[in-house]
């Protein structure tokens, strides 16, 4: 079956500068890779996505990019804000099944 | 849209008792999954639904958990009988039909067996 992993654990960054979360995974059928936010005590949150056939997406700070030969894929946040602190996780998605495979989570703290 | 609802938001009960855990998804959605998240084992997918029907449950740890979607807008996650190491928050999440597979959590149960 698919395996992710994250790296590193955790990830400290002063405000304003960039983060990059990096996730690789094992199985070259995954095809969807989503990345979730969860704040202390709150549910995970879907913040960006991106498809196997596509090699970048950007939604304003946030960027996702995706190296399928290399089989892994990246967060980058850039000007990071306090609020940006969370445990983010990576997915995959295999094949035409829809079960996510999560990576561990990444705690991230921004330094005010 | 209200987005996923799950009940109770938070359960405390006794070893042995049985817990049932509710969700309702997102209208329109047609995979319902439901997660449990633990800080020595992150989150984990224990079974999940496509159209009502159980698709993969290779998840449950146990005989003693048992899932139900007795029709689109409401599922039910059982333990019986619950044990201390199920503490857990257990996340409900709804997704639609379509390439992306997106899912949508809802706000968990923390469960909590003593």
């Amino acid at each position: 079956g698919e395996n992710v992993e994250q790296h590193p654990s955790t990830l400290s960054v002063q405000e304003g500068d960039s983060a990059v979360i990096k996730c690789t995974y094992s199985d070259s059928a995954s095809n969807y890779f989503p990345w979730y936010k969860q704040e202390l005590g709150k549910r995970p949150q879907l913040i960006i996505d991106i498809r196997s056939n596509v090699g970048e997406k950007k939604d304003q700070r946030i960027a996702v990019t995706l190296n399928k030969t290399a089989k892994h894929f990246s967060l980058h946040i850039t000007e990071t804000q306090p609020e940006d602190s969370a445990v983010y996780f990576c997915a995959a998605l295999t094949g035409a099944n829809s079960k996510l495979t999560f990576g561990k989570g990444i705690t991230l703290s921004v330094r005010p | 849209d209200a987005g996923v609802i799950q009940s109770p938001r938070h359960e405390v009960t006794e070893m042995g008792q049985e817990v049932t855990l509710r969700c309702k998804p997102i209208s329109g959605h047609d995979y319902l999954f439901w997660y449990r998240q633990t800080m020595m084992r992150g989150l984990e997918l224990l079974i999940y639904f496509n159209n009502n029907v159980p698709i993969d449950d290779s998840g449950m740890p146990e005989d003693r958990f048992s899932a139900k979607m007795p029709n689109a807008s409401f599922s039910t996650l059982k333990i019986q009988p619950s044990e201390p190491r199920d503490s857990a928050v257990y996340f409900c999440a709804s997704g639609p039909t379509g390439l992306l597979r997106e899912q949508y959590f809802g706000p968990g149960t923390r469960l909590t067996v003593t």
